[in-house]
């Protein structure tokens, strides 16, 4: 059975705080993703990762960064987070065949005060 | 640019069938998927379609008409259960290239 899992279900932060946010999947995939997911906005890629020390940037970017220095592990960075960070963040990963889907973890909500 | 549509609430009876529908454009084609959310829960896999024509699975079922951009989950014998936000996602090209998704839509099943 596919496991993704994510360091926290819920948390609480300070405005600029720094946070990680660490993802860990036991599939051996080579591609990791970091979305956040807000109401009426969807599911939005923060950042993604094809391989090893790989990163590329997804659709926003802005006030993140990662980190993935071995293959099952991506951890997503704020580094001084604000509060229009609070949100939803969800973890997935998947294989390299066209037809693989994503697997996502539960998730962390995250609360910037 | 990518986008993808699919209608953002939907009602239906207990028991009864109801379809959601998605349409994309996205710069190429390498698979449609949907997926299920339930409320405060991750997504959780569904469907797979990448060629023309209706995909079965028990209750559920997904169609796709490639050249139409289109794409439909049908669910049947709709149960309280169902309800949850259904999200219709796209692959544009090769394996690793991350899914564009839909906004989601939130289907409330109603005895």
């Amino acid at each position: 059975d596919v496991k993704v899992t994510q360091s926290s279900r819920y948390l609480v932060k300070r405005t600029g705080e720094k946070v990680f946010l660490e993802c860990v999947q036991d599939m051996d995939h080579e591609n990791m993703f970091w979305y956040r997911q807000d109401p009426g906005l969807g599911l939005r890629l923060i950042y993604f990762s094809y391989d090893v020390k790989m990163k590329e940037k997804g659709d926003i970017p802005e006030g993140y960064s990662v980190s993935r220095e071995k293959k099952e592990r991506f951890s997503l960075i704020l580094e001084s987070a604000s509060t229009n960070q609070t949100s939803m963040y969800l973890c997935a990963s998947s294989g390299d065949r066209g037809q693989e889907t994503q697997y996502f973890g539960p998730g962390t909500r995250l609360l910037v005060l | 640019g990518q986008n993808i549509d699919q209608p953002t609430e939907m009602t239906a009876t207990e028991g009864a069938i109801v379809q959601i529908n998605c349409t994309y454009q996205t710069s190429g084609f390498n698979g449609l998927f949907w997926y299920q959310q339930h409320a405060g829960e991750a997504p959780t896999f569904l469907s797979y379609n990448v060629l023309d024509g209706l995909e079965e699975k028990g209750r559920f079922s997904s169609f796709l008409s490639r050249s139409k951009g289109y794409s439909y989950l049908l669910l049947k014998e709709l149960q309280m259960k169902d309800s949850a936000s259904y999200l219709c996602a796209v692959r544009s090209h090769s394996g690793n290239t991350p899914l564009v998704f839909g906004k989601g839509t939130r289907l409330s099943v109603i005895a």
